[in-house]
This record gives structure tokens, sequence and C-alpha cells, in this order.
């Protein structure tokens, strides 16, 4: 049974770096079938996608977090890893990582939707 | 990017009664190639992860009750809870990946009136 699991700092000062990481329990995280993102919760507010990688290391960023968020996998370790830098209070929330689906079509790679979760982690961001 | 907004905001249902929930999408997700709709239903529980119900609008993902049913096609879909019991007290999110910008709806609460 494949589980997910985020790990990392609950508290980060402002202006600083949050690092996250989610282990993998089964499984390769190379594998062609499946992509990889990460996706935030600020408390009592909805799902916001942060970004995907896929098989290639290709990436995927919102838009709005583009120039401040690294997603990378190390693939010996069946790790998933999210960097945000220059963070404030606004990025308060709970971080999940997720397994995507993904298929091929006409030779073309499409990332669909989140089929495992991890349980989540809350980062705080405050001095 | 994709904007997703759903109705109601939240319900309040009897037990043993249909639920609905819209989701509507700034733009079509329906991949012409695949005659697919790219788009997902999630559960989420107070504090638990979201669980996947739907995907391509209208397949329910392994295990879910088919009490629940998605539906729709291009820009506006549903998600049905044909008898509502207790445990479908959650809060259901809609979420687009058509576009490799993924995007989800601001999410309805469902409770028991």
């Amino acid at each position: 049974q494949l589980q997910l699991q985020e790990s990392g700092p609950g508290l980060v000062k402002p202006s600083e770096t949050l690092s996250l990481t989610c282990t993998v329990s089964v499984g390769s995280i190379s594998d062609s079938n499946y992509f990889w993102g990460w996706i935030r919760q600020p408390p009592g507010k909805g799902l916001e996608w942060i970004g995907n990688i896929y098989y290639n290391d290709n990436t995927y960023y919102h838009p709005s977090l583009k120039s401040r968020v690294t997603i990378s996998v190390d693939s010996s370790r069946k790790q998933l890893s999210l960097k945000l830098n220059s963070v404030t209070a606004a990025d308060t929330a709970v971080y999940y990582c997720a397994r995507g689906n993904y298929e091929f079509w006409s030779g073309y790679g499409m990332a669909n939707w989140f089929e495992h979760w991890g349980q989540g982690t809350l980062v705080t961001v405050s001095s | 990017d994709i904007v997703m907004t759903q109705s109601p905001e939240s319900l309040a249902v009897s037990l043993g009664e249909r639920a609905t929930i819209n989701c509507k999408s700034s733009q079509s997700v329906l991949y012409s190639s695949t005659n697919k709709n790219y788009l997902a239903w999630y559960q989420q529980k107070p504090g638990q992860p979201p669980k996947l119900l739907i995907y391509w609008a209208s397949t329910r993902e392994s295990g879910v009750p088919d009490r629940f049913s998605g539906s729709g096609s291009g820009t506006n879909f549903t998600l049905t809870i044909s008898s509502l019991r207790a445990e479908d007290v959650a809060v259901y999110y809609c979420h687009q990946f058509f576009s490799g910008l993924f995007t989800f709806g601001p999410g309805t609460k469902v409770d028991i009136k």
C-alpha cells in the first residue's frame, strides 16, 4: 500500500526558505506512469496547487509561486522535495505531497488526477 | 489559468436525500482528441487529506460507493450523492487537469440537515 509522508520544520521565519520532503514507501519515484505534486491548504481555506514534477524531471509551477518554488526528486532516496523561498505569513498552510496518474497519448505525456495524498504537514511562518 | 467555481458554497441535506454540487470551469476541459473531460472530484473530511472520488468527470475511483456519481461535459459539471449518509459530511472539491497549470474549485461543504 503506497504511503506518502511529508516531513520538515513546522515553523519557518519570514523571508527564510521553507523546505519539505515527501518520502514514498512503495515503488519507483521515477515510474513514468506517475507524476508527483505539491498542494497546500491555508488554515480553514481551500486547496492551492503548487507544482508538479514528471518522470523526465520537467516541472510545472503555479504562476504566482514560480519565482520562489523549486520541486525536485531524489530517486535513490525515493524522496520528493519542495523548496519555497522568501516566505511570508501568507505561506502558512498544510502542505501535501501527492502522486498523480500520468498517461501517454499520441506520444504526448498528460498529467491527470491526484490519486494518492500524504497526510500533510502544517508549516507556520512566524518570527 | 482555468478558473474553477463551485456552487453552492455549502448545503445541508437530510440523511437519505440527494446532494448536488456544481462545478464550472472558465474554459472547456474537454480534450477533443481523447473525448475526455479532464476533471476530478475529491472529498475532504476534517483533519484528513483529500480523497479522490471521480476522474474523467464521471469515472468512479475504485472503492468509492456508487451513491457518488459525476456528470457533465465541457465547462459544467455535477457531483451527486444520491442518498446522503452521515459519513459523507465533508468538503468537496473539483479539479481541472486539462491545463498543465492545475486549478481547484473553492470547495462545497456538505452537512446534515
